[in-house]
Order: C-alpha cells, then structure tokens, then sequence
C-alpha cells in the first residue's frame, strides 16, 4: 500500500527565511505526488504536481518541488518565506488508472514568524 | 469557471442520528471523490466515482455510510446512523483527468456529532 510521510509536523521559519517541507513516499511504481494549501476553514488548494515530466516542479506563491526517485522524496521549498504562507501543507500520491485517490501524510503546519 | 460546491457548510447532529451532504463538481468533471479529514489530519478518501458508477469504495464505512452520484453530476454522501468518531470535515473533489490530474476540492462540510 502507497504511504506519505511528511516529517515535522510543525515548522517555524522567519520571515524572508527559506521554507522547506519534508515528503517521503513509499511505492513500487512511479506515482504522481503533489502538494496541497489548506488555510483556516477552507478547503485545499493545489500548489503543484509532479506527473512524470520535469523532476523540478514550479508551483504557485513561489513554491516548487524537487521529485528524487532514489530518496522517494518530493520536498517542498520556497526560498522567500512570506506571512501569507502561514498555512497547512499536504503531500499526497496518486497512481494513474482506475482506484486513483490521493493518500495524504498528515500534514505540517507552517508557522511564520515576524 | 464556478468551482466544487458543497453543502450545508456546518452541520451539528446527535450520535444515532442521520445526516446528508451534497456535492455539484466543476462542470465536466467526470471523477468525483469523497474524503473525511479528522481533527490535525490529513484527509482519507472515502469513495471515488467515474460518471456515476463506484471505481473504489474500500475505505467507506459501509454499515453506516453510504454515497450516491445520480446522472453523473451532482453526489450525496449519507451516515446512518452518525457515531461520535464521525465528526470531521467532509470534503469533496473532482478531476478531468483522473489520478494523474489536479483535484479541485469544495470548501467542505463541518460535523459536529454529539
């Protein structure tokens, strides 16, 4: 069964301060993984995808990600953090075909500090 | 372009109690998913329909929960009767392009079992 670790379940970074989010992922076959923005009683709103095409992916707000196949890991950076991306960030995988929900890790909350 | 609607937004029930959530998807969105996102977790896919047939149900709860997309469009999710450990956000999503593709999700539906 495909899994997601996000490791930290809270990180703090100063404002201006580079913000980078841990994903792991567990699978034998290429997935297709992705990073989702939750604010304060909203839903989720997708930052980027990786779908097999460039492994460095550029998302929105700034974010990208880095898909390395060797680590299983698609960690999420952004090298100007801002207040506004306060928020909590989710990783999930995804496997074409039919059965083809996303499995999230538990999510990491990111704190901004003034 | 309208994106995924739910309602109600807040719903408050008391255990052994019925309660029904609604979902319309972005306009031609064949794939719909439904997910349960408990308290400081990352969200677990309930149920996953193509048009209106069941492409994965493994995850849905059965003997209480029950889902339904009439037409293909719009979906109900239903728990009969309602146990303290359902309270959650239920959120729905859909896609164009299935697993490989971005899922746009609804704001989500609060319940509160008591």
């Amino acid at each position: 069964a495909q899994s997601v670790t996000q490791l930290g379940s809270h990180v703090s970074v100063s404002e201006g301060a580079l913000v980078l989010l841990r994903c792991n992922y567990s699978s034998s076959v290429p997935p297709y993984l992705f990073w989702y923005v939750q604010y304060p009683n909203q839903g989720l709103q997708l930052l980027l995808k990786y779908t097999s095409a460039a492994t460095l992916v550029k998302g929105i707000n700034g974010f990208e990600a880095e898909f390395k196949k060797s680590e299983t890991s698609f960690h999420l950076t952004k090298p100007s953090a801002h207040m506004s991306d306060a928020a909590e960030y989710f990783c999930a995988v995804a496997y074409g075909g039919g059965a083809d929900g996303l499995t999230f890790g538990k999510g990491t909350h990111l704190i901004i500090q003034p | 372009e309208a994106g995924v609607a739910q309602s109600p937004r807040y719903k408050i029930i008391e255990k052994r109690q019925s309660v029904a959530f609604w979902c319309n998807p972005i306009s031609g969105h064949a794939t719909l998913y439904w997910y349960q996102q408990i308290l400081g977790q990352g969200p677990k896919l309930l149920i996953q329909f193509q048009n209106n047939g069941v492409v994965d149900d493994s995850q849905l709860p059965k003997d209480r929960f029950s889902a339904e997309r009439l037409k293909g469009v719009d979906s109900t999710l239903k728990i009969q009767p309602a146990k303290l450990e359902d309270s959650a956000v239920y959120l729905c999503a859909s896609s164009l392009e299935g697993g490989r593709g971005a899922q746009y999700f609804g704001p989500g539906t609060r319940l509160l079992v008591l």
